[in-house]
């Protein structure tokens, strides 16, 4: 069964550096999105995508956050200067269709820490 | 404004039937989800409801009224690895909305 894959699985970085969090979405899935969960805390949206533009983003998805797809298979993630409080469980997710009953296929997320 | 609200915890027994309720209110509508967390780990998919409703799957279903914005998950016959925190989540602008989950214990 065709999976969502995203690296690394846990990263530890100081704050202010940068980070670069990849996922590999279901290769014909066509919209992807990035969730953020901070430990203890529900799951936050952070930004769709779909035809090489964001879509749709939430308040915390601020400057500090960009995303790419710099190739046919790769959906990246990136947080420019990292802060405390970016850390949290970071999710990917894909789908074909944006109805109809298309769930959303998460990642197993990769787990951030700001230190 | 975008608000869903579940209860925060729930314990059953094994082999018991539980219902968790899920209520919200959102700008935009396009379907409910309910998922399954366990601790640390991604998501999965239990249900999709649109329609009002029960959709039934397995051991899991689960309910809606859009009028009254109000779903519910059913699990039957519980087992040990049900203990999990169940997510309900509305889908609008393409984007979801999760609430903070309920988090199901089962004894035996």
């Amino acid at each position: 069964e065709p999976e969502v894959t995203q690296t690394p699985s846990h990263q530890v970085t100081q704050m202010g550096q940068e980070v670069i969090l990849r996922c590999v979405p279901i290769s014909n899935h066509l919209y992807f999105y990035w969730y953020r969960q901070i430990l203890g805390q529900k799951v936050e949206f952070l930004v769709s995508f779909y035809n090489n533009e964001i879509s749709e983003k939430s308040e915390i998805f601020d400057d500090q956050f960009s995303v790419e797809r710099p190739d046919g298979s790769n959906f990246t993630l990136k947080i420019r200067s990292t802060k405390l409080e970016d850390s949290a469980m970071y999710f990917c997710a894909s789908t074909f269709l944006l109805a109809g009953g298309e769930t959303q296929y998460f990642g197993p997320g990769t787990r951030l820490l700001v230190l | 404004g975008q608000n869903i609200d579940q209860p925060t915890e729930m314990t059953a027994t094994e082999g018991a039937i539980v219902q968790i309720n899920c209520t919200y209110q959102t700008s935009g509508f396009n379907g409910l989800f309910w998922y399954q967390q366990h601790a640390g780990e991604a998501p999965t998919f239990l249900s999709y409801n649109v329609l009002d409703g029960l959709e039934e799957k397995g051991r899991f279903s689960s309910f809606l009224s859009r009028s009254k914005g109000y779903s519910y998950l059913l699990l039957k016959e519980l087992q040990m690895k049900d203990s999990a925190s169940y997510l309900c989540a509305v889908y609008g602008g393409n984007k979801l909305v999760f609430g903070a989950g309920t988090i199901l214990r089962v004894k035996s």
